[in-house]
């Protein structure tokens, strides 16, 4: 069955530094997701991304974020200057927008801290 | 906006008992409802959904839920439990129109004791 994938699956960084977070969603999918969990809180939901542009995106996904598709399977989320409040897991997630109600296919993320 | 409530943070289990995992949610507009389910170190993956039509709405594992419009609660049940059910469960909800993004429940760690 296919999947969604993550890499790393765990990420630690300095305070300041750039880091890139990968996912491989579905093949043939074509809405992407990030959604983050910092622990103990709610999965929170980042950005979607359809037809190589963002549809929507939430208060948190500020100027320190963007994604990106950079060749046509690798879906990426870099934080430019991670600050301690970016450790959280990562979530990615796809479905294939062909109707509505579709299921997100999650991958198991990427746990970042931020130290 | 919408909003998701589980009210019980931690539900606690004897196994082969029942259990509901309670989700309240709250919407302007219509929703679509989702139950997740975490296993340890994985990802989330989708139990069961409700669109349309019957209210009553069968997942994997044995898992059911019931929409309750009036009461807007999407309540999670399973009539037996098994110690592979210990788990966190997510409940969200999604707008029908537009990205479809989903907005999720605080969780609640179900705890499945022999």
């Amino acid at each position: 069955e296919p999947e969604v994938t993550q890499t790393p699956s765990h990420q630690v960084t300095q305070m300041g530094q750039e880091v890139i977070l990968r996912c491989v969603p579905i093949s043939n999918h074509l809405y992407f997701y990030w959604y983050r969990q910092i622990l103990g809180q709610k999965v929170e939901f980042l950005v979607s991304f359809y037809n190589n542009e963002i549809s929507e995106k939430s208060e948190i996904f500020d100027d320190q974020f963007s994604v990106e598709r950079p060749d046509g399977s690798n879906f990426t989320l870099k934080i430019r200057s991670t600050k301690l409040e970016d450790s959280a897991m990562y979530f990615c997630a796809s479905r294939s927008g062909t109707g509505a109600g579709e299921t997100q296919y999650f991958g198991p993320g990427t746990r970042l801290l931020v130290l | 906006a919408q909003s998701v409530t589980q009210l019980d943070s931690q539900v606690p289990v004897f196994e082969e008992a029942p259990v509901e995992l309670r989700c309240n949610y709250s919407s302007s507009v219509s929703v679509y409802l989702f139950w997740y389910v975490q296993y340890p170190n994985q990802g989330l993956q989708l139990l069961l959904k409700y669109l349309s039509g019957s209210t009553l709405v069968k997942g994997i594992n044995g898992f059911e839920a019931e929409f309750n419009k009036s009461q807007t609660s999407f309540h999670l049940r399973k009539p037996s439990v098994h110690i592979s059910d210990t788990a966190e469960y997510f409940c969200a909800v999604s707008k029908i129109q537009g990205a479809q993004k989903l907005v999720f429940g605080q969780g609640t760690r179900l705890t499945i004791n022999p």
